[in-house]
């Protein structure tokens, strides 16, 4: 069962440009989780909130969580063409940190 | 380096036959999970193993099996019973609180 789902499903912008992605979710989470996919690769671990927290910042990477709207948003500020790939929201529910679920993704390209 | 190792990269798998996809990890992590992913989607869950000797079925565990002898290593069997095994298949570990460290996956085709 999908829990989170991003929005846009796909986003092309040009370099140096900023990036948004949104994730929407449906029950009550522990935390909320982003990841990045390039092609063919494995995930890789970007930023956690957890349900307490509004914001966090990770060097180029802005993550916000409204828990009173369900919805999680991830900003990527001076993109880069490396920044092309596909990023994952994925939420631990209730009281679990142990198991997560993925949304389906947001394909990020930037433009030369 | 820590870090977790999926193989093999690629894997060709004939009709009826079974596969078992490798996945091991150095990180001292307890829990581990499989995953599937389909072109264009997001990740389903198969199973996962929060110790040593125990592991859950996940959203879609059919046709597919799995055991943890080792805290180290959760080895994937794809079966004959899975009717559509062609996707790829990551493997993560993560500790209580914290993000999930992936493997760089597993490409099964049906030949």
């Amino acid at each position: 069962s999908q829990q989170g789902e991003e929005d846009p499903q796909a986003l092309s912008i040009q370099e140096g440009e900023n990036a948004t992605m949104n994730c929407s979710y449906k029950t009550s989470i522990n935390n909320l989780q982003w990841y990045r996919q390039n092609s063919g690769r494995g995930l890789v671990h970007l930023i956690l909130i957890r349900s307490n927290e509004r914001e966090k910042h990770s060097g180029r990477l802005r993550v916000t969580l409204d828990t009173s709207k369900k919805s999680s948003s991830l900003l990527i500020t001076a993109s880069r063409a490396a920044d092309t790939a596909s990023y994952f929201c994925a939420t631990a529910l209730g009281n679990r940190d142990d198991k997560i679920i993925f949304g389906k993704g947001t394909r990020l390209h930037i433009l030369p | 380096d820590g870090g977790i190792t999926q193989s093999p990269k690629y894997l060709f798998r004939k009709e009826g036959q079974n596969v078992t996809l490798s996945c091991e990890q150095n990180l001292n992590h307890d829990a581990m999970y499989w995953y599937r992913q389909d072109p264009g989607q997001g990740l389903r869950l198969i199973y996962y193993s929060q110790i040593v000797n125990d592991f859950q079925k996940g959203d879609i565990a059919e046709g597919y099996s799995v055991s943890r002898e080792k805290k180290e290593s959760f080895p994937l069997t794809v079966t004959s019973a899975q009717k559509n095994p062609t996707a790829f298949y990551l493997c993560a570990s993560s500790t209580q609180s914290g993000g999930y460290t992936f493997g760089s996956g597993t490409r099964l085709t049906v030949v």
